[in-house]
């Protein structure tokens, strides 16, 4: 049980689909955020929300269309996805930063995303 | 889960040895630092993290070195085991109040029996 929870843990979707990434975390975090692993890159962090608010888009494409609800939800809503972001992709959260300090992101197991 | 494709230093040992991997970083001001492991099929687990005032930090069977000279870190991990074959991460965040990771390539650990 990692605290973090990723549903669906497979998806296989065409291109013209739209579907969702589900995100819930239980450990009273308030940062959550969503990365993508690929085969030929190190992790790359994707959004950061702190406490609701949108902190970093790192310049995703608009058909990643992120949603924070409250702070123990995240949210990856897809649509015209394109063959290349095939990939895992994974949520973390951690309590949100104060003054100086720095804490571990915990992460999911992530959601096996192929585009056909 | 892991980086399967990307082309990982693999570091292969036999099964009661310590292990020593290896990260080198860029950022000077970076003064934060984890280190994560990625089984397959899961996401990275949080294994142990320093901050830049300290050099070593020790856990259970795992240590971590911090070198800010040679911007270098090291997990050591004593008496390896064949549960501790993953991919290992290590994952840098600068104290600017920005709390998202920049993480290195990883490099696969197999321990041999």
């Amino acid at each position: 049980e990692t605290g973090v929870t990723q549903t669906p843990r497979h998806l296989v979707m065409g291109m013209t689909n739209k579907k969702s990434l589900k995100c819930e975390q239980h450990l009273g975090h308030n940062a959550m955020y969503w990365y993508k692993q690929s085969a030929k890159k190190p992790l790359e962090l994707m959004f950061v929300y702190n406490f609701k608010e949108q902190t970093e888009n790192n310049s995703v494409p608009s058909r990643f269309s992120p949603e924070c609800p409250n702070s123990s939800h995240l949210f990856l809503h897809l649509h015209t996805l394109q063959p290349e972001d095939s990939a895992l992709y994974l949520c973390a959260s951690s309590p949100a930063a104060q003054g100086r300090s720095n804490q571990p992101q915990h992460f999911g197991d992530g959601t096996r995303l192929s585009i056909l | 889960g892991e980086s399967v494709g990307l082309h990982l230093p693999t570091l292969s040992v036999q099964e009661g040895d310590n292990s020593i991997i290896n990260c080198a970083y860029s950022n000077s001001a970076s003064d934060y630092f984890i280190w994560y492991k990625q089984e397959s099929g899961k996401g990275p687990q949080f294994i142990i993290d320093i901050r830049s005032n300290m050099d070593k930090r020790q856990g259970q069977r795992v240590t971590v070195l911090l070198n800010k000279t040679v911007k270098h870190l090291s997990l050591q991990i004593a008496a390896t085991q064949p549960g501790d074959s993953a991919v290992y991460f290590c994952a840098e965040n600068m104290d600017t109040g920005r709390r998202a990771l920049t993480f290195g390539s990883g490099t696969r650990l197999q321990v041999q029996p």
